[in-house]
């Protein structure tokens, strides 16, 4: 079982709205990361926090705004969305923000922009 | 040449058969890979991590050929289970911290 938590599972807003995702992990990792994934696509990496502080952003639009409040815990507010950002957003952590560490990922949020 | 490469498949297999996948990588400087499996509309879950030459677990086979840069993932007495579409994830050239994904391998084992 993933020790990687997500909430929602589902999200349905609309272009206008404001709503968070929240993640949690509870392995003691220091690093986490953002991703978004489309169907039939792997996943691409929208944010990396590494020791609560943000280490990589891949350029993505600032509606989409990351927070990490505690080692443990990693955000993703979401404001003025559109259609296209449909998408499985994906958390994940490893033990640090290197590459050499394997990734484990939560359940993920299936979020459905109207 | 793209960061990692897998075959795509899909691969249609019966139950109890062999099947390999193969994925090309172009960071040579790369020292740890990784397979994930991912059902659908499910998260990966990491099926296999590759430091040295190679792994293996259980019915499932990791190689590693530095000098032609490719892993494989081999899956011996294939089950129903086993359906699912296979990652292949390496460290992203030029950076210490990310991974790039391969597009996936499908597979299919039919009854």
């Amino acid at each position: 079982d993933t020790e990687v938590t997500q909430t929602p599972k589902h999200l349905v807003m609309g272009m206008t709205n404001k709503k968070s995702l929240k993640c949690e992990q509870h392995m003691g990792h220091r690093a986490m990361y953002w991703y978004k994934q489309k169907a039939k696509k792997p996943p691409e990496l929208m944010f990396v926090y590494s020791y609560e502080k943000l280490s990589i952003n891949e350029s993505v639009p600032s509606r989409f705004s990351p927070e990490c409040p505690n080692s443990s815990l990693l955000n993703l507010h979401l404001h003025a969305l559109q259609p296209e950002d449909s998408a499985l957003y994906l958390c994940a952590s490893s033990r640090d923000g290197t590459s050499s560490y394997e990734q484990y990922f939560g359940p993920g949020t299936r979020l459905t922009v109207t | 040449r793209k960061e990692v490469e897998q075959d795509p498949g899909p691969f249609n297999v019966p139950e109890g058969a062999t099947v390999a996948f193969n994925c090309t990588y172009s960071n040579s400087a790369s020292q740890s890979f990784f397979w994930y499996r991912q059902d659908c509309r499910k998260e990966p879950k990491l099926l296999m991590s590759v430091y040295s030459s190679g792994n293996e677990d259980g019915r499932f086979t990791a190689q590693l050929n530095r000098a032609s840069q490719y892993i494989s993932l081999l899956i011996r007495d294939s089950k129903l289970s086993d359906s699912a579409t296979y990652l292949c994830v390496v460290p992203l050239s030029g950076s210490a911290r990310q991974l790039t994904f391969g597009s996936g391998t499908q597979l299919t084992v039919l009854p």
